[in-house]
């Protein structure tokens, strides 16, 4: 499954199949992104970072794509599961370390 | 803990009562910050504090809020005459260069 930001803030998955969460950033100097991961009643945890003179980076079942032409940021979750459901938001440093959060989106694992 | 810790978790006030939110950040972080999430919202930017520099206001949506960080380390929020739009998740986060650690916020509920 794929989602764009503000217009697609839901995304449903099936378990096991792989997720694909898009943000569009707004600052073309920004140099740092965050993805943030909020399951209910929480608050938002760290998945991953990058850096702009990056434009990719892998973790544990997650991986972060950064392409700066467009602003462009997404998150890949391979084999998603129902411990994946949450919300999923991107942050970038607008300046000094100041960050500023996209909308964010819903991520439901379908079993 | 080691984390960034709130208090209350829990607020009830009555409409044009003043309430006062706490942050306990992590020891040593220079950067603290806060944000509002409204139900099933985004997280908005309130002020953010670094180090010894002047805080960065530009997020609070009136006169009624202000925040203080005694000392580089604890921060209260305040809303003076709360009204029932004030009612949201506050949220706490802080970090030293790069990373934001958030707190598990302050359900704030204006009655």
């Amino acid at each position: 499954g794929e989602s764009v930001g503000l217009h697609l803030p839901t995304l449903s998955v099936q378990e096991g199949d792989n997720s694909i969460i898009n943000c569009a950033y707004s600052n073309s100097a920004s140099d740092y992104f965050i993805w943030y991961k909020q399951e209910s009643g929480k608050g938002p945890q760290f998945i991953i970072d990058i850096r702009s003179n990056m434009d990719k980076r892998q973790g544990q079942r997650v991986t972060v794509l950064l392409n700066k032409t467009v602003k462009h940021l997404s998150l890949q979750i391979a084999a998603t599961q129902p411990g994946d459901s949450a919300v999923y938001f991107c942050a970038e440093n607008i300046s000094d370390y100041k960050l500023s959060f996209g909308a964010g989106t819903t991520v439901t694992v379908r079993a | 803990g080691a984390g960034v810790s709130q208090s209350p978790s829990n607020k009830v006030t009555e409409k044009g009562k003043d309430v006062e939110l706490r942050c306990d950040p992590i020891s040593g972080h220079t950067a603290l910050y806060w944000y509002r999430q409204s139900l099933g919202q985004g997280l908005e930017f309130l002020i953010y504090f670094q180090g010894n520099s002047a805080p960065d206001k530009s997020g609070l949506p009136s006169d009624r809020f202000s925040a203080e960080r005694t000392g580089g380390s604890v921060s209260t929020l305040t809303i003076q005459r709360t009204q029932q739009e004030d009612s949201a998740v506050y949220l706490c986060a802080s970090s030293l260069l790069t990373e934001a650690f958030f707190g598990q916020g302050t359900r704030l509920t204006v009655v």
